[in-house]
């Protein structure tokens, strides 16, 4: 089974700053990563897919990049509404989540 | 547009078994796969297995083997998960998704709560 580890566990930020989350998966996942944002109470949201692309809908200061085993997401410019948890999700034989990020305000 | 309808809170004994239901819409239930994972506070996210919606055939994860039996009712559209046996550790927050290679479309999520 491919493992994903994921750090931090938690970040904290003010608005406007960028902040950047990663995912090391336990194996080469050929880019087979996607990124989630989850607010509490909700049911996760697809960001990005693909490592990079992202989702219909996901604005642009969401970014995703990485290769092989390791990977990252990156929002700029964090906006209130981003306050929220993130997962990423590997797809390349199966899925595995990573453990979580939760992103708080500063 | 795409909606995954799951049904509502379940509190259960231990021991008992509860089925919760995934009602898609918005596309062809057939095209896709359902799957179904698992959030609680401290595992974190956990994928159950997934069905074929066409074929109803099923993988499961290891872990789950045993405890969850997934069905589908095609003249509905509609994915369900029998969770069985169940005890304190079953407590937690139950997901359909749509898994379009990666999960696209995920159901609100449904609580079960094992309590005697």
């Amino acid at each position: 089974d491919i493992q994903m580890t994921q750090s931090p566990p938690s970040l904290s930020a003010s608005l406007g700053d960028k902040v950047t989350i990663t995912c090391q998966a336990s194996q080469n996942i050929n880019k087979y990563i996607a990124w989630y944002q989850q607010k509490p109470g909700k049911a996760p949201r697809q960001l990005i897919r693909y490592t990079s692309t992202l989702v219909s809908g996901t604005p642009s200061r969401f970014s995703g990049s990485g290769s092989g085993r390791d990977y990252s997401f990156s929002i700029s410019n964090v906006e209130s509404e981003d306050i929220a948890s993130y997962y990423c999700l590997q797809y390349d034989n199966l899925w595995t989540f990573g453990g979580g990020t939760k992103l708080e305000l500063k | 547009q795409v909606q995954l309808q799951q049904s509502g809170a379940e509190l259960a004994k231990p021991g008992s078994s509860v089925k919760i239901s995934c009602k898609a819409s918005g596309y062809t239930f057939t095209s896709y796969d359902i799957s179904w994972i698992k959030q609680t506070t401290g595992q974190g996210l956990e994928y159950i297995g997934y069905i074929n919606t066409g074929s109803g055939g099923t993988y499961y994860n290891e872990k789950f083997k045993g405890k969850a039996t997934l069905t589908v009712d095609k003249s509905s559209s509609t994915a369900f998960m029998q969770l069985s046996s169940l005890t304190p550790e079953d407590t937690a927050v139950y997901y359909c998704a749509r898994i379009r290679v990666a999960f696209d479309y995920w159901g609100q999520g449904v609580m079960v709560t094992v309590s005697s």
